[in-house]
């Protein structure tokens, strides 16, 4: 059974970092895509990052560029989202997904999510 | 980016209704397309794959259709369970983008 479960959301003061991270199971973690997808309370989805199996392609949605760092560990069956500089409305419920093996496909596992608040 | 345009954004509807969404892109993205059903305090679920295809376990009164920049949920008879929120979202090119979402209420 494919199981996504998403760590490391709190609350955070303007300027400050987070680190989140999704532990996968029950797939080969190395030949999936993945991304990180945020939803702002009562709004909707956005797409933030995304990364290759390999690790070795990332991309970034711009409002995150330069801020936002995806990563992954595939001996760790782990993805990582590192967070610097945040702001109140990086707010969010962050979920970690899967995708159907290649980078531009749909999302066929959702993690719980795990929500990351910014304010002073 | 490619902007994804859902209508409407709410609707409300009968136990038993023929419901349907439009999702409308930018620009084209062939069949690329995908949609999604969330409930609340839940993740997102898949439900329709590159326009048409139906996901695994999702009940087939779910269809979908279209292709280049305008597509189509539809699900033939509404259940209790259906009452949702509905996100288109095209996997063409990057970034991928979402709709603003469709709120299905219980009339």
């Amino acid at each position: 059974e494919v199981q996504l479960l998403e760590s490391g959301g709190g609350l955070v003061q303007p300027g400050g970092s987070l680190r989140l991270s999704c532990a996968a199971s029950g797939f080969t973690f190395s030949n999936y895509a993945m991304s990180w997808v945020r939803q702002a309370p009562g709004k909707g989805l956005e797409w933030v990052s995304g990364i290759s199996g390999s690790g070795g392609s990332t991309y970034h949605v711009d409002s995150v560029k330069g801020r936002f760092t995806i990563s992954r560990d595939n001996s760790k069956n782990t993805m990582y989202l590192q967070m610097n500089s945040l702001r109140a409305d990086d707010t969010a419920v962050y979920y970690c997904a899967r995708h159907d093996q290649q980078w531009l496909t749909h999302f066929d596992y959702w993690g719980q999510g795990t929500l990351a608040s910014v304010s002073s | 980016d490619t902007q994804m345009t859902q209508s409407p954004s709410s609707l409300s509807a009968s136990v038993g209704d023929r419901v349907t969404i439009t999702c409308r892109a930018s620009q084209s993205i062939s069949r690329y397309l995908n949609w999604y059903q969330q409930k609340p305090g839940k993740a997102p679920n898949l439900l329709i794959y590159a326009a048409s295809s139906l996901q695994s376990g999702v009940p087939s009164r779910f269809s979908g259709s279209g292709s280049g920049t305008d597509f189509t949920l539809t699900i033939r008879s509404l259940q209790p369970e259906d009452f949702a929120t509905y996100y288109c979202q095209q996997s063409y090119r990057a970034p991928l983008t979402f709709g603003g979402g469709t709120k299905v209420e219980i009339k």
